[in-house]
């Protein structure tokens, strides 16, 4: 399966402040994603990167709180803007190797502490 | 509206033994099912997956048992080993948006020596 890499694995931020977290995998793959995952709480998708378009947003997360990039196949980029402490979470991105395949291979995830 | 329900935030087996995890959903539409597995600061890891077409998919030491009339499935992790010992997650999805999961609460199983 696809390797994934995030950066920052983990950062600190304070709230009104913004942070670009970076996914970068070793192939080219047809569908990107972001999730998020609350203290004590499951994933929930946030997001469809797709290549070349605007990202699809799940109901309850909006483009200009969570802006996404995904320039290439094999690259995207999550922001988190305008930060609370309600943000504290840890962040995802997941692949989907073949298209329509279901199962997802996901990154190491970045944890974000919002002080 | 919790769609996907993991009913047992723990499980604690001895090593050798088995280790059942139960997952309840409620959406009829679901199709198509996977478990993962999550170990302390990484992403979760793919284990097995089920399509609704089957009710058991077999791989090496995990088995998935999918009872549509119930709404129900299970992983089956036989036998059990220490370094088994993670937070597992069911999760569903259906054809018409394949790309998107939807996760259970997960359950963590420690397997003890």
């Amino acid at each position: 399966s696809a390797v994934i890499s995030q950066k920052p694995s983990r950062d600190i931020c304070q709230r009104g402040t913004s942070l670009t977290i970076q996914c970068q995998v070793d192939s080219q793959v047809t569908m990107m994603f972001w999730y998020r995952q609350q203290p004590g709480q499951s994933l929930t998708l946030i997001a469809t990167a797709n290549q070349g378009s605007e990202a699809t947003y799940e109901s309850g997360f909006v483009i200009d709180k969570f802006p996404i990039s995904r320039p290439n196949l094999t690259f995207s980029t999550l922001t988190v803007s305008n930060m609370s402490p309600e943000d504290s979470s840890i962040y995802l991105c997941s692949v989907e190797e073949r298209q329509s395949s279901y199962e997802q291979y996901f990154g190491p995830g970045t944890r974000l502490t919002v002080t | 509206d919790q769609q996907v329900k993991q009913n047992s935030p723990s499980l604690s087996v001895q090593e050798g033994r088995i280790s059942i995890l139960n997952c309840d959903y409620t959406n009829s539409m679901f199709d198509y099912f996977l478990w993962y597995k999550k170990y302390p600061a990484e992403g979760p890891t793919f284990l097995i997956s089920i399509s609704s077409i089957k009710d058991k998919n077999e791989d090496g030491r995990f088995t998935v048992f999918l009872n549509k009339s119930a709404k129900h499935l299970s992983l089956h992790i036989v036998p059990s080993q220490p370094g088994d010992s993670a937070v597992y997650f069911c999760a569903a999805s259906t054809s018409s948006n394949t790309g998107k999961l939807i996760f259970g609460q997960g359950t963590t199983l420690q397997v003890k020596p």
